[in-house]
């Protein structure tokens, strides 16, 4: 079965502190992972996605996610946090089993960021 | 614009009514989606579709109709609405396998008095 864990539910940062969001998987064969972000009354917005190849996946707003395999994980980061941030982070697989795909979500993880 | 758009963006019904929430999108993606989003619970995936007049079972499908008749509308029916039922009701679409990005409405807020 594939599950991503968000191990955090809040992260807390200070404008122009490096940001980091955590994320771990459990999925059989190769990964795929998703970010994504969700501000206050809206829906769910693609940030990026580790498909194959490089480690480091460059994403909208300037956020990058690191994958390692050895760690299982799948980290969001951002080198310079901005308060306009501050929303809530999803971290998600896909179902490899199934051609549709269908998303596997973590809880959430709510960034804030104070200026 | 293109984009998925939902309907409506709340609603307050109560107990033992049929309620619908409209989703409609433009891209003509293939896929479709309903998840509901609850404090303590993340997303849970309610119904999905694969293409018109095809759907199937999420993990949560007790109490939800959908329907497919054409490409770019879902709705999504309480057929006796309970408080249980009461959420923040999210539509969402994607044209790919298991490798392209869902693409979400902005929700719909459901209160079941």
């Amino acid at each position: 079965a594939q599950s991503v864990a968000q191990p955090e539910d809040q992260v807390n940062v200070a404008e122009g502190n490096p940001l980091t969001v955590k994320c771990t998987y459990s999925v059989s064969g190769n990964p795929y992972l998703f970010w994504y972000v969700q501000y206050p009354n809206r829906g769910l917005q693609f940030l990026l996605k580790y498909i194959t190849g490089d480690n480091l996946v460059k994403g909208s707003y300037g956020f990058e996610a690191e994958f390692n395999k050895s760690q299982t994980s799948f980290h969001l980061k951002k080198p310079s946090a901005l308060v306009s941030d501050s929303a809530l982070y999803f971290c998600a697989a896909p179902d490899r089993g199934s051609t549709l795909g269908r998303l596997y979500f973590g809880r959430g993880t709510q960034l804030t960021v104070w200026p | 614009d293109a984009g998925i758009t939902q309907s409506p963006r709340y609603k307050i019904t109560e107990t033992g009514r049929q309620v619908t929430l409209m989703c409609h999108q433009t891209w003509s993606h293939s896929y479709m989606f309903w998840y509901r989003q609850d404090l303590g619970h993340g997303l849970r995936l309610i119904y999905y579709s694969a293409a018109a007049d095809i759907t199937d079972k999420g993990e949560v499908p007790d109490g939800y109709v959908v329907s497919r008749s054409k490409t770019e509308n879902f709705p999504l029916t309480l057929e006796s609405a309970t408080r249980s039922q009461t959420s923040v009701y999210f539509c969402a679409s994607k044209q790919g396998g298991f490798n392209s990005p869902l693409h979400f409405g902005n929700g719909t807020r459901l209160t079941v008095t």
